[in-house]
């Protein structure tokens, strides 16, 4: 059983280019966050994804746009990069158990970018 | 507004020692869940517990013990009989009702280095 695959795992992008981030949730997780970690720091959340709808949105500006797509993969795409968006970009996948509550959320080892 | 504060940014020891990390949160949430997550070199943060906050019992698994304490909003992470293996970062985390309809955000502390030495 594959768990939370992302790609690819090291990005360079230059100041004012856009980026896309890809995602593919553990088998049976319907929902998919994407977490942003600066160096030596924990994770910050970005937003959450499910039913290919935007559910929650953490304090982050309009530049980070994302999309899930009915086999419940995602995208997280920034435009207009800045050197601060220099980070690891972590997925994590989830799911409901039974009709009520979510699983601990599983992570992949996320997408190093580099913004020079 | 969720907040989570680990105090400890970096522990050393020496194998077979045991490790305590502490966590202080903050919530408003009279439903909340707290985890703990293992963060090696390899990037990825890999699930270690995760307490509700109806659940103060304090158990052990394995090496892993963890202390939940209501009164004080802690729930502090013990490490027994440490191993080099165990050297990672690792995160405290807290979530709110994680009930279907509100998600399952997580808000993390900053973060505490193990270095395990031999």
């Amino acid at each position: 059983d594959a768990g939370v695959t992302q790609s690819p795992t090291h990005l360079i992008k230059t100041r004012g280019q856009q980026v896309t981030l890809r995602c593919s949730p553990k088998s049976g997780h319907d929902t998919v966050s994407w977490y942003q970690q600066a160096l030596g720091q924990g994770p910050q959340f970005i937003f959450q994804y499910y039913e290919e709808e935007e559910r929650q949105r953490g304090n982050f500006p309009d530049r980070f746009s994302g999309h899930q797509f009915p086999n419940y993969s995602s995208e997280l795409n920034v435009n207009a990069l800045l050197l601060g968006d220099s980070a690891l970009y972590l997925c994590a996948s989830s799911s409901p158990q039974g009709a009520l509550l979510y699983t601990e959320a599983f992570f992949g080892q996320g997408t190093r970018l580099t913004v020079v | 507004a969720q907040k989570v504060t680990q105090a400890q940014t970096e522990i050393s020891v020496v194998e077979k020692e045991d490790v305590t990390l502490d966590c202080v949160y903050e919530t408003r949430d009279t439903t909340y869940y707290l985890f703990w997550y293992k963060q090696p070199p390899s990037g990825e943060l890999v699930f270690l517990i995760r307490r509700n906050s109806f659940d103060e019992q304090n158990e052990i698994s394995g090496r892993y013990s963890w202390n939940f304490q209501k009164s004080t909003s802690s729930f502090n992470f013990t490490i027994t009989a440490s191993q080099v293996v165990d050297s990672a970062v690792y995160f405290c985390a807290l979530s709110g009702p994680m009930i279907k309809a509100a998600g399952n955000k997580l808000t993390f502390g900053g973060g505490t280095r193990v270095l395990v030495k031999p």
